[in-house]
């Protein structure tokens, strides 16, 4: 079965510019969530959506933002990007956030850098 | 606020030496689960452990070991006979019953020196 997958692996941007990552989940999980791990700053949680609604939202900008597709894709974008914009974005999936607990499985990640 | 504190940022052992990392979290849940992971140079992140609030069993699978005492609020990592590939950095994690995302520790470096 194969696990989460992200793309790109690697993403250059310069600042302004805006940033769009991808995220498959695992076939049958509805939930996908984005982490953002900065240098010195941990992995932070950023956005969770389940069945194509955003259900939760880390302290983040609006600048960050994204969407869930009807596959349960979803993409990650990242407006006006700035130099602490760079990062390794991970994303998960789980069977589903709504009703109990169910195991976070993470993808490779994609390493953001904003020149 | 955090809620996983890691305190050792960085810790270096010669090979074949045990290392403990040490976790403590905060959770004003009674239901909760814990969680260890590995996070190799290459950046992905490898799960070792789940533990849910209610099982306080400490648990052993090869060289690694866990002790968890909820008095303490404690979930600590030990590593027998270290190796090299064992060189990471480990995050604690826990997840509380809105189950919406999981909270990482800042992570503990781990090197073992050959």
């Amino acid at each position: 079965e194969a696990g989460v997958t992200q793309s790109p692996t690697h993403l250059i941007k310069t600042r302004g510019q805006q940033a769009t990552l991808r995220c498959s989940p695992i076939s049958g999980h509805t939930s996908v969530y984005w982490y953002q791990q900065a240098l010195g700053l941990g992995l932070q949680f950023l956005l969770w959506y389940d069945e194509g609604e955003e259900r939760n939202r880390g302290n983040f900008p609006p600048r960050f933002s994204g969407r869930q597709f009807p596959n349960y894709s979803s993409e990650l974008n990242v407006n006006a990007l700035e130099l602490e914009d760079s990062a390794l974005y991970l994303c998960a999936s789980s069977a589903t956030g709504t009703s109990g607990y169910n195991e976070q499985f993470f993808g490779p990640g994609t390493r953001l850098t904003v020149l | 606020a955090q809620k996983v504190t890691q305190a050792q940022t960085e810790i270096s052992v010669v090979e074949k030496e045990d290392v403990t990392l040490d976790c403590v979290y905060e959770t004003r849940d009674t239901t909760y689960y814990l969680f260890w992971y590995k996070q190799p140079p290459s950046g992905e992140l490898v799960f070792l452990i789940r533990r849910n609030s209610f099982d306080e069993q400490n648990e052993i699978s090869g060289r690694y070991s866990w002790n968890f005492q909820k008095s303490t609020s404690s979930f600590n990592f030990t590593i027998t006979a270290s190796q090299v590939v064992d060189s990471a950095v480990y995050f604690c994690a826990l997840m509380e019953t809105s189950y919406d995302k999981v909270i990482f520790g800042p992570g503990t470096s781990l090197s073992v020196i050959p």
